[in-house]
């Protein structure tokens, strides 16, 4: 069975100092990857999703980037982080073809 | 383009009451539908989808839902509810293509009171 890992679970970080957030997804091959944020009674937004190694598309303009640097790895990070970067992280992963999102556990990550 | 509208953000019940979670939909195109579930500090697990076939889909937990495409929706239902049923419920939405993105509602936070 696929199973999906994110870490850390929790970070606090000062303002402008960098950010690299981590999820990894075991049993598939060739997933789609995303990257969410949810903050305080906003939802879930898209920041990023990919459909391969290499390939990034980015949802939200902002401080933030990814990267893809395995199949089954996707990576979240910010050279200078702010104030408003803070909340709960999730990443997902869908099975080409089919599209159904799994979910990661989420990171929490509070900015100082 | 598509969007999700939740119509509560919150809904109070009473142990072993009935409940229904509102979400309408909108789309040009065919349309697959999702609801999550996610637990204090969690993740989100799925409850629940409608890619075609019957319109009426059970899940798991003892929830269901009805895809009406006339009136754009896909409310969530329960018969009885229980404490642990208190969470935050997000549907979504998905239309044919080719990026598999989905759309999410801003969640609707369900309370079991004893």
């Amino acid at each position: 069975s696929q199973t999906i890992h994110q870490w850390p679970a929790t970070l606090v970080q000062p303002v402008g100092s960098p950010l690299s957030l981590e999820c990894t997804v075991e049993g598939t091959s060739n997933p789609n990857l995303y990257w969410y944020r949810q903050a305080a009674g906003r939802g879930l937004q898209l920041l990023f999703y990919s459909v391969g190694i290499g390939q990034i598309s980015s949802e939200v303009p902002q401080n933030l980037s990814a990267s893809r640097p395995q199949d089954r790895q996707f990576i979240l990070s910010s050279k200078k982080l702010l104030l408003s970067d803070s909340g709960f992280y999730l990443c997902a992963w869908a099975a080409e073809n089919r599209g159904t999102q799994y979910f990661g556990p989420g990171t929490r990550l509070l900015v100082l | 383009a598509q969007s999700v509208t939740q119509l509560d953000s919150q809904v109070p019940v009473f142990e072993e009451a009935p409940v229904e979670l509102r979400c309408n939909y909108s789309s040009s195109v065919s349309v697959y539908l999702f609801w999550y579930v996610q637990y204090p500090n969690q993740g989100l697990q799925l409850l629940l989808k409608y890619l075609s076939g019957s319109t009426l889909v059970k899940g798991i937990n003892g929830f269901e839902a009805e895809f009406n495409k006339s009136q754009t929706s896909f409310h969530l239902r329960k018969p009885s509810v229980h404490i642990s049923d208190t969470a935050e419920y997000f549907c979504a939405v998905r239309s044919g293509g080719s990026n598999y993105k989905l759309t999410f509602g801003k969640g609707t936070l369900l309370t079991v009171n004893p």
